[in-house]
């Protein structure tokens, strides 16, 4: 168990609709990452947040948005769903002292 | 950006072989992260290696900076060790984030 909680862990919707993937990270660690991982794309790294700021924006389509809450935990919303979004989604925490990242267990998204 | 290449692309081994995996990535780095991801897709932490050499097991992961690459050993290897081997960088340059190599398939038979 790496002490970052993603929710839910799998995910079935339609093309057209709206989801958000939640994340709390481990326990003291401020930084938040977003990352895709589908089948031809890889681990593509989408969004990163510290202490509340974005920190770092990657290969986020404009259709997806993000958030870090005063507690620390992050959301992903993602928007007009396509084919295409089918995809893992993951979520890390970074140790502050050495950037270690861990990942929490993932997101499945299925867009049917 | 920085290039995390990973080699070989597939291993299949049998029961009790030993395998090296081999990463390099394009420019200087400050972070470097070994990850297994097992078959229900879980990123499991194996190695925090930017420089040196460290040992957990079966498992052990060089990293000689200097020449830009990071060397994974798997001894014995068991069928739970199937899985994807991902290497992760964060490069002196930029921003946090890791960059991911395509990752290394092993594949071990009974």
């Amino acid at each position: 168990d790496s002490g970052v909680t993603q929710t839910p862990k799998h995910l079935i919707t339609a093309t057209g609709q709206r989801v958000t993937l939640r994340c709390s990270p481990r326990s003291g660690d401020l930084s938040v990452y977003w990352y895709q991982q589908s089948l031809d794309q890889g681990l593509q790294f989408l969004i990163q947040y510290y202490n509340g700021e974005e920190r770092a924006k990657g290969n986020i389509l404009e259709r997806f948005s993000a958030q870090q809450f005063p507690d620390l935990h992050s959301e992903l919303n993602l928007s007009s769903l396509e084919l295409g979004d089918s995809a893992l989604y993951f979520c890390a925490s970074s140790v502050v002292w050495t950037g270690e990242l861990f990942f929490g267990e993932g997101s499945r998204l299925t867009v049917l | 950006g920085i290039q995390v290449e990973q080699s070989p692309p597939d291993l299949i081994l049998q029961e009790g072989a030993n395998s090296t995996l081999r990463c390099n990535f394009s420019d200087s780095v400050n972070n470097l992260q070994w990850f297994h991801q097992n078959p229900w897709g879980q990123l499991i932490n194996l190695f925090y290696i930017p420089s040196g050499t460290k040992q957990n097991g079966r498992l052990s992961a060089t990293t000689v900076a200097t020449e830009r690459y990071s060397l994974l050993y798997i001894s014995s290897s068991q069928t739970t060790d199937s899985g994807v081997y991902f290497c992760a960088v964060r490069s002196d340059f930029g921003n946090e984030k890791l960059t991911f190599g395509t990752g290394t398939r092993l594949t071990i038979i009974p």
